[in-house]
This record gives structure tokens, sequence and C-alpha cells, in this order.
């Protein structure tokens, strides 16, 4: 069964770092573009970023870029998104989510992990 | 960016209804437009891709349309379980984006 399962919540405080990782299974983690979005409560899904799991190059969304990396462990199927300077705005669920194409990064996701609370809070 | 409008941005219908809820892209996306629904703690779930495709596992009673700048989701005969928040999302152009969300509750 193909699936994405990513690590638990996580509490930080006001300009700390998060990292969450998000891990393939049932499939060869280089196949697909992982990506990852956020859902921040009363808000929309926002895309933040996508990484290419075979070479690992990534690409961000502007309003992330210089404060959010990924990364990827191919010996484990693992991939991870670290997120710095964190602020209460960035509480919000996180996800890792598999884009079922290597043609372009703009994609539809055809798999999600379940999600991780990050709260930010002093 | 650009920017998906959906509307309503909530909808209250009852089992057995058929149900559209409409996607608007502020510039044309041909039909790089997905469907999704989510849950109360739950990831969302692929439900359309380019427009019209059902997802594989997706029941039949969904169906999308559409291309350009504007999209439809209709859901028929609706059941319990289609009570959910509903997303539409363009890849056409990189930043991905997504519509606000529309609300389907039970009547």
């Amino acid at each position: 069964q193909e699936q994405l399962v990513q690590s638990g919540a996580e509490v930080k405080k006001p300009g700390a770092s998060v990292k969450v990782s998000c891990k393939a299974s049932g499939y060869p983690l280089t196949t697909y573009y992982i990506h990852w979005l956020r859902h921040a409560p009363g808000q929309g899904l926002e895309w933040m970023g996508v990484i290419n799991p075979s070479g690992g190059a990534t690409v961000h969304a502007p309003e992330f870029q210089g404060r959010m990396t990924m990364t990827r462990d191919t010996s484990t199927s693992t991939v991870y998104m670290e997120l710095s300077s964190l602020r209460s705005a960035d509480t919000a669920v996180y996800y890792c989510a598999r884009a079922p194409t290597v043609v372009r990064i703009e994609s539809y996701f055809d798999s999600w992990g379940q999600g991780t609370l990050v709260t930010v809070s002093s | 960016d650009i920017q998906m409008t959906q509307s309503p941005s909530s909808l209250s219908a009852s089992v057995g209804d058929r149900v559209t809820i409409t996607c608007r892209a502020n510039q044309g996306i041909g039909n790089y437009l997905a469907w999704y629904q989510q849950k109360p703690g739950k990831a969302p779930k692929s439900l359309i891709f380019d427009a019209t495709n059902l997802q594989s596992g997706v029941p039949s009673k969904f169906s999308g349309s559409g291309s350009g700048t504007a999209f439809t989701l209709t859901i028929s005969s609706l059941q319990p379980e289609d009570f959910a928040t509903y997303y539409c999302q363009q890849y056409s152009n990189y930043p991905i984006t997504f519509g606000q969300g529309t609300r389907l509750e039970i009547k």
C-alpha cells in the first residue's frame, strides 16, 4: 500500500525551528516529486514547495524562500521539511503530498500524509 | 499568483440531493484543475484531476467539468459521508494555489 507517514505534533517557541519528516512506503521514493503544504486555522490550503527526491532539487513558494529547507534521505525513503524563525502565524497542520508526475513541478496530489500539527506559542 | 475563487463558500443540502460547486480562476489555466475533499482532522483526498478525470477509487457520483477559467464539481445523490469541505486547486502556473473551500453541510 502506497502511503506517506509524517512525524508527530510539535510545539515550538517563536524564533525556533521545526523539522517535519515524511516517510514514503509502498513505492520507490525517487519515483515522484514530494510537495509540502500547510493549512492554518481558518485559512485555506497553502502550497510551500517541492523536492525532487531523485536529485534533491527544490523549488520554494516565494514567501518561504530563505526560511524553509527541504531535504531527503533516500536510504530511509524519507523527506524532511525544516521551517525556521517560527512565528505564531506558522501555527498550522503541515502536509507532505505526492505528485504523480516528474514532468513539471506544478501538479495535483494523489496521495497525502496524515498531517503534522505545528503549534508556535510562547 | 493565480487567484482561485470558489462559490458558494458554504452550502446546505439533504441526503439524496445533487449539488454543484463552482471554481473560477482569474486567468486561464487550461484544464490544470483538481478537486479535493477534506473531512475534519483528515488530510485532503484527491477526487478529480485535469478538470474532468476521476481519481482511481473515487465513485462516479463525483464529476468535474470546465476549462480555461470556469470549473464545476458536481456530486450526485448525496450521502452522509459526502458532507465535507471541498477545495479546487490550479496547477497551471507557479505557485500552485487553492480556492478558499466550500463547506457542504447537511440540511
